[in-house]
């Protein structure tokens, strides 16, 4: 069965600092890779969805990467804000309806 | 704006009791599914529908049922039979049966026992 992990569960970065998000799947047979935003008892914001044939996917200030042989993906944020303080999750599609996430990894933006 | 209306924001079930969590989507789409959230663990699928009165179980469907009567309403239903459903639950859609379109997600309902 697919499993998605996401290290580190939680980070705290310094605002204007860029970091990165990682995220990893134990089955290279995925349709596609989606990042969410979960803010604190609030639904999930789509982020940045990547096919299976593509590298990455850019939208402002975010860039998703996939490495599907490797079973990678990083998601990217340049110049971070507090604005951007959140819990961000990926997951993986396996099929039509099969979507499995990760645990997510909680940023802290620190003004 | 389209999107996905959940209600209500916080509910609360008696022992022994059934409730139930809407869900509506104005945004057209034909799949929409049900997800449970627990602190520390992953968004796990309870039941999901392709099309109008046809809906499947996911991995964790015991306690639940859904129906599908309108394809912009795939309402909840958390049975007794149910022993642990304090969780947030989480509904989402996806346009087409296809799968390589993103899926969009409710604000999502706290439940507790009390």
């Amino acid at each position: 069965k697919q499993e998605v992990t996401q290290i580190p569960a939680a980070l705290s970065v310094p605002e204007g600092e860029n970091l990165v998000l990682n995220c990893s799947f134990t089955d290279s047979a995925i349709y596609n890779l989606q990042w969410f935003r979960q803010d604190p008892g609030k639904g999930l914001t789509s982020l940045l969805l990547i096919q299976s044939s593509q590298r990455e996917q850019t939208s402002g200030r975010l860039n998703a990467s996939l490495d599907k042989s490797s079973g990678r993906s990083t998601l990217y944020i340049a110049a971070s804000q507090p604005g951007d303080s959140a819990t961000y999750l990926c997951a993986v599609r396996t099929g039509a309806n099969n979507l499995f996430f990760g645990t997510g990894t909680r940023l802290t933006v620190i003004p | 704006d389209g999107g996905i209306t959940q209600s209500p924001k916080y509910l609360f079930r008696k022992e022994g009791q059934n409730v139930t969590l809407s869900c509506e989507q104005n945004l057209n789409h034909d799949a929409m599914y049900w997800y449970r959230q627990d602190p520390g663990q992953g968004l796990r699928l309870i039941y999901y529908s392709q099309i109008v009165n046809d809906f499947q179980k996911g991995d964790i469907a015991e306690g639940y049922s859904v129906s599908r009567e309108k394809k912009e309403s795939f309402p909840l239903t958390v049975t007794s039979a149910q022993k642990n459903p304090t969780a947030f639950y989480l509904c989402a859609s996806t346009q087409g049966q296809h799968s390589n379109q993103p899926q969009h997600f409710g604000d999502g309902t706290r439940l507790s026992i009390l």
